[in-house]
């Protein structure tokens, strides 16, 4: 089973609508992480929360809010879609003591907003 | 100027070719280095970090010049699975932040 998961794989959805995407984990990381990735953009932070009581924006939180459920769930919500939101997006884990920042990625969403 | 500057490629290589790929950050107090691979459509995976010394694993050796700010990844004998886009990441510390800033990625298309 995979590491980090993320629900929905796809969801295609009309400007206006709220939409939330899930991540899971089971590597027992503090620190988890949202992106998206757009074609000649790469990636970009959106938030990111190093333990279930601290989240912070990243440099593109316009537009988006997220929630720490628990360690293992980080989820990310759209309140109100519109179309440049359509992207590729990405949950990432990290741990704390591991000396060096490597991020371990979900299979990401892609989500196209009408 | 962008963080952190790529080549987007793409390169075009045959199998067993020699190829590198280089990266420039802009940021002087950038202080870990990492390049990432990215299949199509897949989620970027760490493939090695960057040590000020130069650091090899098998046929991937990376290299990193503080003083010009430039980082580069050389693989050797190139295969048909190494056809990836390969992200240039670096990281930035203060207080309780530590941010990985990617690049945009160099594409590699190994030939047959």
């Amino acid at each position: 089973d995979a590491d980090v998961t993320q629900t929905p794989r796809n969801r295609i959805t009309k400007t206006g609508k709220r939409i939330m995407l899930e991540c899971s984990q089971t590597k027992g990381h503090d620190r988890m992480y949202w992106y998206r990735q757009d074609p000649g953009l790469g990636l970009r932070l959106i938030y990111y929360s190093f333990d279930v009581k601290d989240i912070n924006k990243g440099e593109i939180s316009d537009g988006y809010s997220v929630s720490r459920q628990a360690q293992a769930k980080f989820s990310l919500s759209l309140e109100s879609a519109i179309p440049n939101q359509t992207a590729l997006y990405f949950c990432a884990t990290s741990d704390v003591l591991a000396g060096y920042n490597e991020q371990f990625f979900g299979p990401g969403t892609r989500l196209t907003v009408l | 100027r962008k963080e952190v500057e790529q080549d987007p490629g793409p390169f075009n290589v045959p199998e067993g070719a020699t190829v590198a790929f280089n990266c420039t950050y802009s940021n002087s107090a950038s202080q870990s280095f990492f390049w990432y691979r990215q299949d199509c459509r897949k989620e970027p995976k760490l493939l090695m970090s960057v040590y000020s010394s130069g650091n090899e694993d098998g046929r991937f050796t990376a290299q990193l010049n503080r003083a010009s700010q430039y980082i580069s990844l050389l693989i050797r004998d190139s295969k048909l699975s190494d056809s990836a886009t390969y992200l240039c990441v670096v990281t930035l510390y203060g207080g309780a932040t530590n941010k990985l800033i990617f690049g945009t990625g160099t594409l590699l298309a190994v030939q047959p």
